[in-house]
């Protein structure tokens, strides 16, 4: 069964300044997805960023950007010029590639910015 | 077009009592899946929907089921609750079941059911 694991439960971090959220995955698949999901006190789960495993390349969405280390099972998200509105629960998620949509979270890692 | 929605936003039950939570997946969505989210922890896998059959479901007992009707909206039903069923209960609905690069889910608000 596939794990993902979140070792930081908290996280600070100075407004404008930069923040990386670590992830870690167990899988003896090859192909499939990695996400990070924002969960925010409106409880919404909102999806921030994807990664496609046969993609050499790490996504990037605006401030929001991930190392992707396939190797190492390790897939970290880096957040840029950090906004108050940033702040919230984020969750990385694991799914496998055309096998139905179930996704495995991790933990969670709560951020909180400071003004 | 409006998102995901669920109902009630908050629900408080007995030990016992039996619950029904609704889910109405973004249009054109025909793929639905539930979560449940126990305070401090990430989402949890319960089952998914495709096209009113039920295509997935993870760890949990019979007393959860769940049923999706022919304009794709669902409902999950606990019977028997216990105090361990307190948690967040979110849906996310997707276009398709076959989880591919363009299958995002879409997740509700979701409902949080309180058991006393």
């Amino acid at each position: 069964a596939q794990t993902v694991t979140q070792s930081q439960p908290e996280m600070s971090v100075q407004e404008a300044e930069t923040v990386t959220l670590s992830c870690t995955y167990d899988t003896s698949e090859s192909d499939y997805y990695l996400f990070w999901y924002k969960q925010p006190p409106s409880r919404q789960m909102i999806l921030v960023i994807r990664q496609e495993a046969y993609k050499q390349q790490n996504a990037t969405e605006n401030r929001f950007s991930v190392n992707f280390q396939k190797a190492a099972k390790s897939f970290s998200l880096k957040i840029s010029d950090s906004q108050l509105g940033d702040a919230a629960m984020y969750f990385c998620a694991y799914r496998r590639r055309n096998a139905g949509n179930m996704l495995t979270f991790g933990g969670g890692t709560r951020l909180m910015v400071k003004p | 077009d409006a998102g995901v929605t669920q109902s009630p936003t908050h629900l408080i039950k007995t030990r016992g009592q039996q619950v029904t939570l609704r889910c109405s997946p973004i249009s054109g969505h025909k793929s639905v899946s539930w979560y449940q989210q126990v305070l401090g922890q990430g989402p949890q896998f319960i089952f998914q929907y495709y096209e009113k059959e039920e295509r997935g479901r993870g760890n949990f007992p019979d007393r959860f089921s769940a049923r999706q009707f022919p304009n794709y909206s669902s409902e999950l039903n606990v019977n028997a609750l216990l105090l361990g069923d307190s948690a967040l209960y979110l849906c996310a609905s997707s276009l398709y079941l076959t989880g591919g690069a363009a299958d995002t889910q879409y997740f509700g608000p979701g409902t949080r059911l309180t058991v006393l």
